[in-house]
């Protein structure tokens, strides 16, 4: 079993709904949660950032971490053609100077 | 002004040479890392660095070889390139003590 998994999708979605990203993992130790934005040929973006569990509020974005069943989400409201993008949760055990755990990534595609 | 910047954007060449690729960051942080995004988009760590010192360096062959001549420098240097070196190779950085990481906009390396 990976440490992180990512459903890859495609996912592809009307201008306007209700998105959720899901990332499951298996290391226990995993204390801080990241989301970042990928468009094609960029580099990765940082999104979200949480620690621990519970939910995180940015804008249309929401990321929540349930520890307790290892899982962690990203919602994003009133979704747009601009958040087209591949979406990776990332993960590590403690803060700082420790490379952080990538899932696959979700291609997620905003039809207007 | 671009943060984390990466030289070169583009590199195609032929199986065998010895190719570098050269990161900056003006953020002032104090780690700076490598990853290497496969053609599945997966992106894994490769090496860290923490103020000019080797802290992480993850299963990768010896032909790659980090340098760091200052806390904002850090090169990879690839010697005997192979057909599985092909992908995309990611510069980012972070402050000391925290997980917040900021990407450059990768180096897409083609061997043939």
């Amino acid at each position: 079993q990976k440490e992180v998994e990512q459903d890859p999708g495609p996912l592809s979605v009307p201008e306007g709904a209700i998105v959720s990203l899901n990332c499951t993992y298996s290391n226990s130790a995993f204390q801080y949660f990241m989301w970042y934005r990928q468009y094609s040929r960029k580099g990765p973006e940082l999104l979200m950032y949480t620690y621990s569990s519970g939910n995180k509020e940015d804008g249309r974005f929401t990321a929540q971490v349930d520890k307790s069943s290892k899982y962690i989400s990203l919602f994003i409201r009133d979704s747009q053609p601009s958040d087209s993008a591949t979406y990776l949760c990332a993960m590590a055990p403690s803060s700082g100077n420790t490379p952080l755990v990538f899932g696959k990534g979700t291609r997620l595609s905003v039809i207007a | 002004d671009t943060a984390v910047s990466q030289t070169p954007k583009y590199l195609v060449t032929q199986m065998g040479n010895d190719k570098s690729i050269k990161c900056e960051q003006n953020l002032g942080h104090d780690t700076m890392y490598w990853y290497k995004q496969d053609s599945k988009k997966f992106l894994k760590i490769m090496f860290s660095y923490n103020n000019k010192e080797l802290i992480i360096n993850e299963t990768v062959p010896n032909r790659f070889s980090p340098k760091s001549p200052d806390k904002a420098h850090l090169n990879l240097h690839i010697n005997s390139l192979e057909l599985g070196d092909s992908a995309v190779y990611f510069c980012a950085s972070s402050r000391q003590g925290t997980d917040i990481q900021y990407f450059g906009a990768g180096t897409r390396l083609s061997v043939l």
